[in-house]
């Protein structure tokens, strides 16, 4: 079993939608839980950041982490076609984060 | 700000030839990471540098991997003889505290390696 599993998908959703990407976790040990965003033929890019279970808001994008059920959640509101993009959940339980593969998000106008 | 900049961007070269990646972090970042994405995998972790040690080398994958930062700003990263399953894209990233949890790594658009 992977320490980290996240659907690729594609997720394809039409401007506006929200869209929910998810990540589920084995590693009891984990304890930050990050979002990265991906743009094609660019590096990672931080987009939030969590340590404890709840929800973590900052404009369109919500985080949220549910530890008791090793789940975690990115929502995003009111997408746009800027947002198509590769998103990677990641966790670490120390500084080194073991990523999911990402899950490829298409906004169509 | 200049952000962290990797060369190449892309390197073909065949089995058993030796390829050098180049990374340079943000100026004034003390830490700097290698990690590698296999296709279709994760991105995994290979090494992590304070300054000019080398403080984690738990992911590299063997002894064809040698990492450097002389003087502790640029970092090379040497495959030497590179093998099919090297091929990947080899990501860099930096950051301004020592390993810190909180601390932001900041990535490389990476460079794409391809062995033949």
């Amino acid at each position: 079993q992977k320490e980290v599993e996240q659907d690729p998908g594609p997720l394809s959703v039409p401007e506006g939608a929200i869209v929910s990407l998810n990540c589920t976790y084995s590693n009891s040990a984990f304890q930050y839980f990050m979002w990265y965003r991906q743009y094609s033929r660019k590096g990672p890019e931080l987009l939030m950041y969590t340590y404890s279970s709840g929800n973590k808001e900052d404009g369109r994008f919500t985080a949220q982490v549910d530890k008791s059920s090793k789940y975690i959640s990115l929502f995003i509101r009111d997408s746009q076609p800027s947002d198509s993009a590769t998103y990677l959940c990641a966790m670490s339980g120390s500084y080194i984060p073991t990523f999911g593969r990402g899950t490829s998000l298409i906004v169509h106008p | 700000e200049a952000g962290v900049t990797q060369f190449p961007s892309h390197s073909v070269i065949e089995k058993g030839q030796t390829v050098t990646l180049r990374c340079d972090p943000i100026s004034g970042h003390d830490n700097l990471y290698w990690y590698r994405r296999v296709m279709g995998k994760e991105i995994k972790f290979l090494l992590h540098f304070v300054k000019e040690s080398k403080q984690d080398e738990s992911g590299m994958p063997n002894n064809r991997f040698l990492a450097e930062r002389t003087g502790g700003t640029y970092s090379t990263l040497k495959v030497q003889p590179a093998e099919l399953e090297d091929s990947g894209v080899y990501f860099c990233a930096s950051s301004h505290h020592r390993g810190s949890s909180t601390d932001t790594q900041y990535f490389g658009p990476g460079t794409r390696l391809t062995v033949l």
